[in-house]
């Protein structure tokens, strides 16, 4: 089975701070994305890259950017975290190209900003 | 883009068969319909999904209306495990953007 794997499974970090989640797939998946999810507005998606050097803004990029230097890494990454980016972060993939494929899942990252 | 609509909650008793609805009315002719569930606290799981023919797998069957505005996610005998928010999704483009509505909370009771 495909292996999405996000490197924290809870993080805390202080308003301000630079941070980085990262997410690395071992399926050689071309698409990879980062959605936020908070309650009561579901998951919500912040970028995506369908190739290496690639990226594209989701619904919410604001406060975040995204690095892809490597075809199986996808890095979010928060400027200057603000408490509002508390929140939890999932890292998704597919292999791109046809319509019938699915989307696999990491187990998220809880960030939670102070 | 095609948008799904699903009732916010569900209960279902265990060993019954759970039945969840989707309606996707705006659903265009090359677009799959998706079924996914989370978990608490976890990354979301695929389950199951189809373009047009009824789909079964080790943990659901997909019932897809002939006219593809609507489908239903079987779950045979729920499980206290199968606790979860379940999502219906229509494909958005070839790149594998989803998006997500808020799903259905299914609780399993005893």
């Amino acid at each position: 089975d495909v292996k999405v794997t996000q490197s924290s499974r809870y993080l805390v970090k202080r308003t301000g701070e630079k941070v980085f989640l990262e997410c690395v797939q071992d399926m050689d998946h071309e698409n990879m994305f980062w959605y936020r999810q908070d309650p009561g507005l579901g998951l919500r998606l912040i970028y995506f890259s369908y190739d290496v050097k690639m990226k594209e803004k989701g619904d919410i990029p604001e406060g975040y950017s995204v690095s892809r230097e490597k075809k199986e890494r996808f890095s979010l990454i928060l400027e200057s975290a603000s408490t509002n980016q508390t929140s939890m972060y999932l890292c998704a993939s597919i292999s791109g190209g046809r319509a019938n494929e699915k989307l696999f899942f990491g187990s998220g990252t809880q960030l939670s900003v102070l | 883009d095609a948008k799904t609509t699903q009732p916010p909650s569900m209960d279902c008793a265990e060993g019954r068969a759970a039945n969840l609805p989707c309606n996707h009315s705006t659903i265009s002719g090359n677009e799959y319909v998706y079924w996914y569930r989370q978990i608490h606290s976890q990354g979301p799981q695929y389950i199951i999904h189809g373009l047009k023919n009824n789909e079964t797998n080790e943990m659901a069957s997909l019932i897809i209306t002939e006219d593809r505005k609507s489908s239903t996610l079987i779950l045979p005998h729920a499980t206290l495990r199968d606790t979860a928010v379940y999502y219906c999704i229509v494909r958005v483009d070839q790149g594998g953007k989803l998006i997500f509505g808020q799903g259905t909370e299914l609780s399993v009771k005893p």
